[in-house]
């Protein structure tokens, strides 16, 4: 069984620019889940796609945007980028959509910085 | 709205000392409760849920809907148990919220 994983580890964008985030979900897993995690913070959900459809957004902006592909993989793609979108970007899969309790299992993160 | 507050940056304790990491949540409805930790270079995983009233790792969780509260306790802290800890909350087909977590540091 294979860990949710992401890439890259690290990227450094500068403003204005656009940025695509990857995600593999957990063998067995249709959802993913994606979060944004400044520093000092707790995570803070920005979207989900189940299934490849969006299951539920958070309050960003839709210059963040998502998909997910048919073998649920995700990306996670943020045009315009502002000083404020430097953060750790984590992607957590799961079976089964929102409305279930099952656990969501997290990627190690990519950690972008905006110059 | 739902929150989740963790009113600890960082809390230090000795070896052997017992631990409490305090969780208050507002939310009117029956909400899920969790506990999930991050040790150092790993990935944030999920350590309890309250519906499993279950012990990890020695750690225990309560959820007090008196006191809205889902405080994470541990009677003998290790050195192990090092690590940020987030408190997190869901319901029905909400997303989880997560409190800004507190820093456990154990002393040896």
């Amino acid at each position: 069984e294979t860990g949710v994983t992401q890439s890259p580890t690290h990227l450094i964008k500068t403003r204005g620019q656009q940025v695509t985030l990857r995600c593999s979900s957990q063998s067995g897993h249709n959802t993913v889940s994606w979060y944004q995690q400044a520093l000092g913070q707790g995570p803070q959900f920005i979207f989900q796609y189940y299934r490849e459809e969006e299951n539920g957004r958070g309050n960003f902006p839709p210059r963040f945007s998502g998909l997910q592909f048919p073998n649920y993989s995700s990306e996670l793609n943020v045009n315009a980028l502002e000083l404020d979108d430097s953060a750790l970007y984590l992607c957590a899969s799961s079976l089964g959509g929102d409305n279930t309790h099952n656990e969501q299992f997290f990627g190690p993160g990519t950690r972008l910085t905006v110059l | 709205a739902q929150r989740v507050t963790q009113p600890e940056k960082l809390l230090s304790v000795f070896k052997g000392a017992p631990v409490e990491l305090k969780c208050n949540y507002s939310y009117s409805g029956s909400p899920e409760l969790f506990w999930y930790v991050q040790y150092s270079r790993q990935r944030l995983q999920l350590l309890l849920r309250h519906i499993s009233r279950e012990s990890i790792k020695g750690f225990t969780a309560d959820l007090n809907k008196g006191e809205t509260s889902f405080h994470l306790k541990k009677p003998f802290a290790q050195e192990e148990d090092s690590a940020m800890y987030y408190c997190a909350l869901k319901s029905g087909n909400t997303p989880l919220v997560f409190g800004k977590g507190t820093r456990l540091s154990v002393i040896a």
